[in-house]
């Protein structure tokens, strides 16, 4: 069946250029949720978006970072003026509506490779 | 603070069980999860345990928690080859995001 979709799977960009990464949710799934997985650190949280509630953006590291989530489906993140720190891998994971017995359990994509030169 | 703890590093031979332990400092976790990750593949959502339990098993996965020393391990019986991944222990904090322990990296020698 048809999973979380993550693209590009690697970019490649230059320090100080924007860069966009996409995700695709399973289809149903109410919450999207963004992770950032960097060399030798453990996953961490960025943002969440649940239906139309406004989204938690609490994780997220500067104001360079953003994200959207158009028609409660596909996802964007967006890093402006990338630095090389932000060189990471990037989740994104979804899950059924928070009120419904699988609320609990997130399923990821397999993550777009950043690197920043 | 939150915080969720597990060694880096585990080596067992195959058909051996592996246990690979995780701690946590929040009490009011709610849910505990145990991810895989195989080598350049994302995150597969193994098993995970409601924070009334203790206990928790599928097939060769069993679950153990200790609600009391914040204590939560993963067994693996007969471990295979195929196992090999790196395993995340993750709490959640509330209904809207994880806390996520560093990883175990698990090597099965054959």
């Amino acid at each position: 069946g048809a999973g979380v979709s993550q693209s590009p799977s690697n970019k490649v960009t230059e320090k100080g250029k924007d860069v966009e990464l996409r995700c695709d949710p399973i289809s149903g799934h109410t919450a999207l949720y963004w992770y950032r997985q960097s060399l030798g650190q453990g996953l961490e949280f960025l943002i969440y978006f649940q239906g139309n509630s406004a989204p938690d953006k609490s994780g997220l590291p500067s104001d360079r970072f953003s994200a959207e989530r158009t028609g409660g489906s596909v996802s964007t993140l967006t890093i402006q003026r990338t630095q090389q720190e932000d060189s990471a891998v990037y989740l994104c994971a979804s899950s059924l509506d928070p009120t419904g017995s699988k609320r609990y359990e997130q399923y990821f994509g397999p993550g777009t490779r950043l690197t920043v030169t | 603070g939150e915080d969720v703890e597990q060694s880096l590093f585990l080596s067992v031979r195959e058909g051996d069980s592996s246990v690979i332990n995780c701690t946590y400092t929040d009490s009011s976790s709610t849910y505990l999860y145990w991810y895989k990750q195989e080598p350049g593949a994302g995150l597969q959502l193994l098993t995970y345990i409601f924070s009334n339990m203790d206990m928790k098993q599928d097939q060769r996965l069993t679950v153990l928690l200790n609600k009391k020393d914040k204590h939560l391990s993963l067994r693996i019986a007969d471990t295979q080859t195929g196992d090999s991944a790196i395993y995340f222990c993750a709490e959640r904090m509330n209904n809207r995001k994880l806390i996520w322990g560093l990883g175990t990296s698990l090597a099965v020698n054959p």
